[in-house]
């Protein structure tokens, strides 16, 4: 069955940075767009950024833009959330989630547990 | 980047009762629209795609509806279970954007 487990949150002072990573299972990684969403406690949900199956194409939330880096290994079924000058904003549970289709979006078909993340001196 | 608005925010129902919940884009989305259920704790599971597919497993008391700027997801015989926060998301365009949810509580 298909499974995406997160992993790397935790407690990081603003202005430092921190990797997610998404270990995915029970499907062929590289056929799928990923995508990163999170939510900030008590609230809605946000969505972070999307990587092409191959990694050809990524694109990204403006509040994330330039600090945040969305990259892929497919060879070891994992997806990466690069986040740097992290700010107290950015304290959130970040999830994993799959893409229907390998390229252009068709939907969020399954998620992954989530990492909590938090910004604080 | 496209605005998705949700109505209401919340709402209180009674077991067996029928809800609708209304998502409105701020520009035309086709039907590039889904539906997620979320419990408190809980990642987020996939009810809709395409506004009116369901995802595979899910029962087909959910229903969705709608193109262009108007959606509404159904849930007929309310059961303990969905009691949930319920949210759209629009896939039409980047960056995705979500509506602010819908807070499902009991009568």
């Amino acid at each position: 069955q298909v499974q995406l487990v997160e992993s790397g949150g935790g407690v990081v002072q603003p202005g430092r940075s921190l990797r997610l990573s998404c270990a995915a299972s029970g499907f062929n990684l590289s056929s799928y767009g990923m995508h990163w969403v999170r939510q900030a406690p008590g609230k809605g949900l946000g969505w972070v950024a999307v990587i092409w199956y191959d990694g050809s194409n990524k694109y990204y939330a403006d509040s994330v833009k330039g600090r945040f880096t969305i990259s892929r290994d497919n060879s070891k079924n994992t997806l990466y959330l690069q986040m740097n000058s992290l700010r107290a904003e950015d304290t959130a549970v970040y999830y994993c989630a799959r893409d229907r289709s390998g390229s252009s979006s068709r939907s969020l078909d399954y998620w992954g547990l989530g990492a909590l993340v938090t910004v604080s001196s | 980047d496209i605005q998705m608005t949700q109505s209401p925010s919340s709402l209180s129902a009674s077991i067996g009762d029928r809800v609708t919940i209304t998502c409105r884009a701020s520009q035309g989305i086709n039907n590039f629209l889904a539906w997620f259920q979320q419990k408190p704790g809980k990642a987020p599971k996939s009810l809709i795609y395409a506004a009116s597919s369901l995802q595979s497993g899910v029962p087909s008391k959910f229903s969705g509806s709608g193109s262009g700027t108007d959606f509404t997801l159904t849930i007929t015989s309310l059961q303990p279970e969905d009691f949930a926060t319920y949210y759209c998301q629009q896939y039409y365009t980047y960056p995705q954007t979500f509506g602010g949810g819908t807070k499902v509580e009991i009568k």
